[in-house]
């Protein structure tokens, strides 16, 4: 069975302040481990697809990684408009286009 | 990537009847959708998968006959919950099957909060 587990469930950050959201997977045959993020009252919205270990994205003040058995999600100089819930999620290889979601990270950035 | 839109965005209903919520894909034909539920301070659980054409395929412990799923075309799926109970009240999401970067993407809609009395 296919397993997602995000950490620290919650991080609270003053502007500016750097630091990293970890996503740690169990999934046999990875298709693709995404990364998305949500505002309240909101569905999620695609932000990286990683594929195989070594890969990294960059979008804006983010940058995402993949390794074997992890990803994280590194925020630079993060600014209060970032302050969401960031999920991650798996496709796995005997479940075609099926996702399994891990818990998410809320991330606050305080100005 | 994909545009994709729900309707309604907030239902309010009683005990008893029936909801129904429609998903669009806007720019893109998705021959395949999916459904989601998400409760307060959870994260999303997959209902089932919606394939154009056929029967959707739910996943375990959701039940087929409460929730309907047709997906009549390839722009057009929709979820209708059927003698909606208080424990239905959720945040139901679809998702549509991207082309971008690749068919694993997955594109999801705004919601629709359901809050059943």
């Amino acid at each position: 069975e296919d397993q997602v587990t995000q950490s620290p469930e919650a991080l609270r950050l003053q502007e500016g302040e750097s630091s990293s959201l970890n996503c740690s997977y169990t999934v046999s045959g990875l298709r693709g481990l995404f990364w998305y993020r949500q505002d309240p009252g909101k569905g999620p919205e695609f932000l990286f697809t990683l594929y195989s270990a070594g890969e990294e994205k960059e979008k804006e003040r983010l940058k995402a990684t993949l390794t074997k058995k992890e990803s994280f999600l590194h925020i630079t100089a993060p600014k209060p408009e970032d302050s969401a819930t960031y999920l991650c999620a798996v496709g796995g290889g005997t479940s075609y286009g099926k996702l399994t979601f891990g818990q998410g990270t809320i991330l606050t950035v305080h100005p | 990537g994909a545009v994709v839109s729900q309707h309604p965005s907030r239902v309010i209903c009683k005990s008893g009847t029936s909801v129904k919520i429609e998903c669009r894909s806007l720019d893109f034909q998705a021959t395949t959708m999916f459904w989601y539920r998400q409760f307060p301070k959870q994260s999303l659980m997959l209902m089932a998968t919606s394939n154009e054409g056929s029967k959707a395929t739910y996943e375990q412990g959701v039940e087929k006959d409460k929730f309907l799923i047709n997906h009549a075309s390839l722009t057009l799926s929709t979820l209708t919950v059927t003698s909606a109970h208080p424990e239905d009240s959720s945040f139901y999401i679809c998702s549509v099957a991207g082309d971008f970067p690749s068919t694993d993407t997955q594109y999801f809609g705004p919601g629709t909060r359901l809050t059943v009395l």
